[in-house]
Order: structure tokens, then sequence, then C-alpha cells
């Protein structure tokens, strides 16, 4: 079946700088979406993204849908400590929501 | 706008029992989908429903079923339950058959024991 690669696996990081993770696939996905989930709750949806190559902003929050179509991006700049969390990449190749998630990136910052 | 809750919160169920889960969706959206997120891990899609009907289905057997009704409120149904069941519960909601954002709730934490 499909899956997602994300990376890395967790992080470890001094408030005010900057995060990069990333997520692959083996297959095209047609729409990918960037997911925060905090203990004890469901995930929040962060971005969606719809066309390769897109990038989209939300905040200090920046995603990107890979040209391949086969990765995507997400960039959070000057990190504060409410960005702490596990951060989920989510595909769609279906064109109907049923979503494949990725492993997840736990952030922890260090104030 | 009430976004998507579900009930009940936590559930303690012993190997071999059924239960069922609760999900109402976000105001405005049509289409439900649940999920399964294991400990440690990313939620899973069992099934989907858009207007009352599956609309897709993942890797899960026939034991975990569901409904949606009229007014677009969902239940997850598991039969039989087995150690591996326990896990955290995720219902999501959107706008159409081909609704592109999936909003979660709160899940439901499910412990078999």
């Amino acid at each position: 079946g499909q899956q997602l690669n994300q990376s890395p696996q967790s992080m470890f990081i001094q408030e005010g700088e900057d995060v990069s993770m990333n997520c692959t696939s083996s297959s095209i996905f047609n729409t990918w979406l960037w997911y925060k989930q905090e203990p004890g709750e469901g995930p929040v949806l962060l971005i969606a993204l719809y066309k390769a190559g897109e990038l989209t902003s939300n905040g200090r929050l920046t995603a990107q849908f890979g040209i391949t179509r086969k990765d995507s991006f997400l960039n959070i700049s000057a990190s504060i400590p409410s960005d702490v969390g596990i951060y989920f990449c989510a595909g769609d190749s279906q064109g109907a929501q049923k979503l494949v998630f990725g492993q997840g990136t736990r952030l922890t910052i260090n104030p | 706008e009430t976004g998507v809750t579900q009930s009940p919160t936590h559930l303690i169920k012993t190997r071999g029992q059924q239960v069922t889960l609760r999900c109402s969706s976000q105001s405005g959206h049509n289409t439900v989908s649940w999920y399964q997120q294991a400990l440690g891990q990313g939620p899973q899609f069992i099934f989907q429903y858009y207007r009352e009907e599956e609309n897709g289905r993942g890797n899960f057997p026939p034991r975990f079923s569901g409904l949606q009704f009229p007014n677009y409120s969902s239940e997850l149904n598991v039969n039989a339950l087995e150690l591996d069941d326990s896990a955290l519960y995720l219902c999501a909601s959107s706008q159409g058959q081909g609704g592109r954002e999936q909003y979660f709730g709160p899940g439901t934490r499910l412990t078999v024991t």
C-alpha cells in the first residue's frame, strides 16, 4: 500500500530557530496536507496544497508541494514554545480524500 | 460554526466485546472519515461515508463497520474487540465527495483489556 516517509522523526531546537521537515512518497499524490497534533487532541489542519510546485504560507509556516508530486516540505520560521507538538504530513492520490499519513515529526523546543 | 465532536472521550472494553463510537460533523460538512491512530503512529484510514453511503474503505476487517445518518453524523462500530484495537479513533469531516480539507475531532481513546 501507499506509504509516506516523514523526516526527521524528532527535532530538538532552541526557541527562535527555523525548522524544516519533509515527506516523501513512492507514488504520486494530488493533494498534500500538513497537520499538527498536541497531546490528547485530534490533528489540526495547518496548510493544504493542491498543485505541483505550489508554495503556501500560514503565518510563520510555509509548505511546498514538490514538483515530482511525490514530496512535500514544511518550514517553520522563528519557532516559539507553542510550536511544540507532532507534525504530520498527509496525502491523497484518489481524489476523494482518503488520506495517507506519515509517521510524524515530534518537535521539542528548548526555551 | 460548530467543530467536529466525538463521544465518548475515553472507553475501556474487554476483548470480545462490541463498541460504538459517535461523531458529529462540522456544520455544512456531509462527508465523514474515520481513522485509527495507534500510539506513536500516524492515523490510518478506516472508511469514509458520503451522503449515508460508504465511499471507500482502508485495510480493516469487516468487524469494523459504520453508519452515517441524514444529519451527517456517524457511528463506528467494532465487533469482537481485540487487544490490538486499543487506539485513538479519530473522526474527520469535509465538504463534498471530493472535499479536500478534512477537519478532525478530538478522538475517542479506546482501551481493550
